[in-house]
């Protein structure tokens, strides 16, 4: 079955405490995606990557970092996180050449940050 | 900037009617439009995709549209059903690779 697979669903830390968010997917998509999602703020892209070793910023990007080294994975990562990273978020990958197919979503992760 | 603005927020309607939610976006230079469907505490399901070469797409009940060059896409729903109510959020994917979303239309359906 084709999917979009994030860990861990949910999460409680607390402020500095590094965390990482996994994502894989098994569809052999080359662009990968990272989403939050707050309430009144709509869902806003972090990070996105257009295959392996390349990855670019989103609209909000401070204070996450990620990593493309295989082509199934693309993990988020917290160095030092902060309560307002508290939040939804999503993992994302896309079918199609050029990057322009749909795009699949995980079931998302919601971090809470004390 | 690309702004994409989805209206109504919230739209409460009986089972059976057919109903249209908006989107609009500011900036032309989209690869393409994607609907999205999203349950409470749940991912985000693709609807439709609409290339920017591509006028509409259609998906048993549903219909969307996209004109470009006004910056506007419609989603049709026939025939609403329960079953229906979630929120439907509309995303443009842009030139420099980028996804922009709307807020999201809260749909009801009653039965």
């Amino acid at each position: 079955e084709a999917q979009v697979t994030q860990n861990p669903r949910y999460l409680i830390t607390v402020t500095g405490k590094k965390l990482t968010v996994t994502c894989s997917q098994n569809m052999n998509h080359e662009y990968m995606s990272w989403y939050r999602q707050d309430p009144g703020l709509g869902l806003r892209q972090i990070y996105y990557s257009m295959n392996v070793e390349v990855t670019d910023k989103g609209d909000v990007p401070e204070g996450y970092k990620v990593s493309r080294k295989e082509k199934r994975n693309f993990p988020l990562i917290l160095e030092s996180p902060s309560p307002n990273q508290t939040s939804l978020y999503f993992c994302a990958s896309n079918s199609g050449q050029g990057y322009t197919g749909e795009l699949f979503f995980g079931e998302g992760s919601r971090l809470t940050v004390l | 900037k690309q702004e994409v603005t989805q209206i109504p927020a919230a739209l409460s309607v009986p089972e059976g009617e057919n109903l249209v939610l908006n989107c609009s976006f500011t900036d032309s230079a989209i690869y393409n439009l994607q609907w999205f469907r999203q349950d409470p505490g749940k991912g985000l399901t693709s609807l439709l995709l609409i290339q920017s070469s591509q006028r509409e797409q259609t998906s048993g009940r549903l219909n969307a549209s996209l004109d470009k060059s006004s910056g506007r896409s419609t989603l049709y729903i026939a025939a609403s059903q329960p079953g229906d109510s979630a929120t439907y959020l509309c995303a443009v994917k842009e030139y420099g690779n980028k996804l922009v979303f709307g807020a999201g239309t809260i749909l009801r359906v009653k039965s």
